[in-house]
């Protein structure tokens, strides 16, 4: 297994544009995460969901932050319109019960 | 909210020594309690998990412990050496797998 896929790995955008963040979870883990990490506040949990079912977002910062899972191997992370603030990276994790294997991470700048 | 403690935020040590890393949780409902390592740049590395009804968990020359009265875990580290040099983070999983992360202890070793 490839493990947890992000993509892309490195984005650089400006300040009010859209970006996308995307994951594949490992196949038959029934539950994803988005979390964001910085130097400041460490790994915050965004949202998470289960049998691709949003279960807790209160974790997403604001309006601005939207989150999909469409089906069970993919799920998107959208901010718009980006701020120079959302600069971080941002870890997708999949878990089949109560180990979760994060993926690499997207880092984002915000220009 | 639940949160996770840990201390200190960094060590420095020299080769051979070995270390306790230190890590406090407030959820009184713990269901797991897990360890991982980060590398600069890199996602993040499960190394023990600890269930709720268990004591300690022990990989090689890392042992982690327990102790749900006091909501503590430690790490212990035997014999260190410069390749254990990472960011050890804490995490423990709560009600619905809402894992909630300590903002890490950076350890370098020292050849």
């Amino acid at each position: 297994d490839a493990g947890v896929i992000q993509s892309p790995r490195h984005e650089v955008t400006e300040m009010g544009q859209e970006v996308t963040l995307r994951c594949k979870p490992i196949s038959g883990h029934n539950s994803l995460f988005w979390y964001r990490q910085t130097m400041m506040r460490g790994l915050e949990l965004l949202i998470y969901f289960n049998n691709n079912v949003p279960i807790d977002d209160s974790g997403m910062p604001e309006d601005r932050f939207s989150a999909k899972m469409p089906n069970a191997s993919f799920s998107t992370l959208k901010i718009q319109p980006s701020e120079p603030r959302d600069s971080a990276v941002y870890f997708c994790a999949s878990s089949p019960t109560d180990d979760p294997f994060f993926g690499p991470g997207t880092r984002l700048t915000v220009l | 909210k639940q949160e996770v403690t840990q201390i200190p935020a960094a060590l420095s040590v020299p080769e051979g020594e070995n270390l306790v890393l230190n890590c406090s949780f407030t959820d009184s409902a713990i269901y797991n309690l897990q360890w991982f390592r980060q590398d600069p740049g890199k996602g993040l590395t499960s190394l023990l998990l600890i269930q709720s009804s268990q004591r300690e968990q022990t990989s090689g020359r890392l042992n982690a412990s327990l102790d749900k009265s006091s909501g503590r875990s430690t790490l212990y580290i035997a014999a260190s050496q410069p390749g254990d040099s990472a960011t050890y983070l804490c995490a423990e999983t709560g009600g619905y797998q809402k894992v909630t992360f300590g903002i890490g202890t950076k350890l370098q070793v020292i050849p």
